[in-house]
């Protein structure tokens, strides 16, 4: 059973260029979370999916941020006219479709510098 | 509001030593969840294990503990016999009732287990 992917891993890009992230949940979990961690800091909600409808955002995601889940399986998070302030892990977590309490299980995150 | 502090920003012991991470959480959900994760070097989330409000039973798994105390809203994790390969960055995490799907993270205890 293979867990959740993302790529790329790492993305360098420079301010003003827009970039594309995709995750791959585990194959049998409907929901799909996205959520970005700072240095030194702990993961933040940004949005989830369950199947294609994305059920929440937070504030943290500018007009500058799009997530899609087109068909319900991978996701991507696209972010426009990066900013270095957007440099960061993008974590990408999918869970079971038992509710909201299920275990959410993380890929290896895409990391974005933004120069 | 939810949060959870993790008040310990680094931790350092030598191999073989029991190491304590504290994790105090606020919430005013009656129902809710908490994690531990753990994130190693390579930055990929690794679940370790989840409670329920209604269950405060201590939890052991092999060299691990958890301690849940309501009354302290406390959610503590200890290691016993530490090895060098539990050097990460662990996270305490809360999702209430009220926060559908959205993890609460702390800003996690960076351990270092020294040989």
């Amino acid at each position: 059973d293979t867990g959740v992917s993302q790529n790329p891993r790492h993305k360098i890009t420079k301010r003003g260029q827009n970039v594309t992230f995709r995750c791959d949940p585990i194959s049998e979990h409907n929901r799909l979370y996205w959520y970005r961690q700072t240095l030194g800091q702990g993961p933040e909600f940004l949005t989830y999916f369950q199947n294609e409808a994305q059920l929440e955002k937070s504030r943290l995601l500018s007009d500058r941020f799009s997530a899609e889940r087109p068909k319900g399986s991978f996701s991507t998070l696209e972010i426009q006219r990066t900013e270095q302030g957007d440099s960061a892990m993008y974590l990408c977590a999918s869970s079971l479709d038992g509710g909201a309490w299920e275990t959410q299980y993380f890929g290896p995150g895409t990391r974005l510098l933004v120069l | 509001a939810q949060k959870v502090t993790q008040a310990q920003t680094e931790i350092s012991v030598v191999e073989k030593e029991d190491v304590t991470l504290d994790c105090v959480y606020e919430t005013r959900d009656t129902t809710y969840y908490l994690f531990w994760y753990k994130q190693p070097p390579s930055g990929e989330l690794v679940f370790l294990i989840r409670r329920n409000s209604f269950d405060e039973q201590n939890e052991i798994s092999g060299r691990y503990s958890w301690n849940f105390q309501k009354s302290t809203s406390s959610f503590n994790f200890t290691i016993t016999a530490s090895q060098v390969v539990d050097s990460a960055v662990y996270f305490c995490a809360l999702l209430g009732s009220s926060n559908t799907g959205k993890l609460i993270f702390g800003q996690g205890t960076t351990l270092q287990v020294k040989p």
